[in-house]
């Protein structure tokens, strides 16, 4: 259960605000997962970091910034957010992008007021 | 790119009785098939998965079948219990190495 981990658990922000979402995997794992996982929709992939490099873009808005300083941390920048981008973010990571298994962190449950 | 149905979207059961969802998919490429499941409050975790060159598999009281075919893929629970309430997720994954969901299943087991 300590494998992802994933900081702040809850967020609540307004429009204006700049936050930032962050996550740890520990299981030595190279390639991290952002996702958002909104009421009633299929889990939605927002971006894949393989060995660092960002290696999908899933036609996200510019207002999500994601980074991945090395391969164990990727965060996820937050700006000037719409009240339809609250969902739960999950962050997950798999051994490489070509491994099928990933492992999930608990998500950040954010809300944009 | 993959489009992963899934059905149903809420499913009650009675405890001791079996539970089946049911996923179709559209890329014939796609050749790798895992089943999450989503505890309230809690982590998307792989219970069972399956590849394209078999056609079902078991793990104790959770089975999966595939009929590459018919482009569909099912999860059999058996003798349900009170724990196996979650929201289930199937996913396929393509030649691309994309990992497609479909919307979830909410399990509610009655005791």
């Amino acid at each position: 259960e300590t494998g992802v981990t994933q900081t702040p658990r809850h967020l609540v922000m307004g429009m204006t605000n700049k936050k930032s979402l962050k996550c740890e995997q520990h299981l030595g794992h190279n390639a991290m997962y952002w996702y958002k996982q909104s009421a009633k929709k299929p889990l939605e992939l927002m971006f894949v970091y393989n060995f660092k490099e960002q290696t999908e873009n899933n036609s996200v808005p510019s207002r999500f910034s994601p980074e991945c300083p090395n391969s164990s941390h990727l965060f996820l920048h937050l700006h000037t957010l719409q009240p339809e981008d609250s969902a739960l973010y999950l962050c997950a990571s798999s051994q490489g992008q070509r491994q099928e298994t990933q492992y999930f962190g608990p998500g950040t449950r954010l809300l944009v007021l | 790119g993959e489009n992963v149905e899934q059905h149903p979207s809420t499913l009650s059961v009675q405890e001791g009785d079996s539970a089946v969802i049911k996923c179709t998919y559209s890329d014939s490429a796609s050749n790798y098939f895992p089943w999450y499941k989503q505890e309230l409050g809690k982590r998307p975790q792989l219970i069972i998965d399956i590849r394209s060159n078999v056609g079902e598999k078991k793990d104790q009281r959770i089975a999966v079948t595939l009929n590459k075919t018919a482009k569909h893929f099912s999860l059999h629970i058996t003798e349900t219990q009170p724990e196996d309430s979650a929201v289930y997720f199937c996913a396929a994954i393509n030649n691309d190495y994309k990992l497609s969901f479909g919307a979830g299943t909410t399990v509610t087991v009655r005791a």
